[in-house]
């Protein structure tokens, strides 16, 4: 069955206090890996997708690599309004979105 | 451009009621999916519409049915509530052939 773990499930950094989110997974013929943004109360709102090993991609402080079993969401000298609930989910070969529970985020000014 | 649209986005029911949440997707979307978000886990796949078809659906009871419309906006439906029914009910939107799913603000649902 398809399966995505996220880790940990809250972590609290200090402004400007790199770290990384991680997203393991087991899925039947990976077409992509999301990650998404999710604040309180509001869907998710996109923010990458992967599609094979070694792909990374960058936006502002934020940066997501891909291996064959797991992915990372790195954060770079996060600020506080990057404070949410960062969601992590694959696509299968049938077509079917599996997601995490996600890990949330606190960073204190 | 607008995005994904829900409507209503709160909502109260009793147990037993029936419920009908809207969603109109992006603009350039014709694949409309819905998902259950209880609180502090993750979206659990409802069910995917596409050409005004039930595509895919998940775990989920035939109490949780839906339509596509021929302007590719979406209703889904509940029947007989229970408490157990109480979540985010999120709509995402995607074209066919990409695998993005841009999502809506959510209806929130909650069953007394």
């Amino acid at each position: 069955e398809d399966q995505v773990t996220q880790s940990p499930e809250a972590l609290r950094l200090q402004e400007g206090e790199s770290s990384s989110l991680n997203c393991s997974y087991t899925v039947s013929g990976l077409r992509g890996l999301f990650w998404y943004r999710q604040d309180p109360g509001k869907g998710p709102e996109f923010l990458f997708t992967l599609y094979s090993a070694g792909e990374e991609k960058e936006k502002e402080r934020l940066k997501a690599t891909l291996t064959k079993k797991e992915s990372f969401l790195h954060i770079t000298a996060p600020k506080p309004e990057d404070s949410a609930t960062y969601l992590c989910a694959v696509q299968d070969s049938g077509n079917q979105f599996y997601f995490g529970t996600g890990t949330s985020l606190t960073v204190i000014p | 451009d607008a995005g994904v649209t829900q409507s209503p986005t709160h909502l109260i029911k009793t147990r037993g009621q029936q419920v009908t949440l809207r969603c109109s997707p992006k603009s350039g979307h014709d694949t409309v999916s819905w998902y259950q978000q209880a609180l502090g886990q993750g979206p659990q796949f409802i069910f995917q519409y596409y050409e005004e078809e039930e595509r895919q659906r998940g775990n989920f009871p035939d109490r949780f049915s839906g339509h596509q419309f021929p302007n590719y906006s979406s209703e889904l439906n509940v029947n007989a509530l229970l408490l157990g029914d109480s979540a985010l009910y999120l709509c995402a939107s995607s074209a066919v052939h990409t695998g993005e799913l841009f999502f809506g603000e959510g209806s929130r649902l909650t069953v007394l």
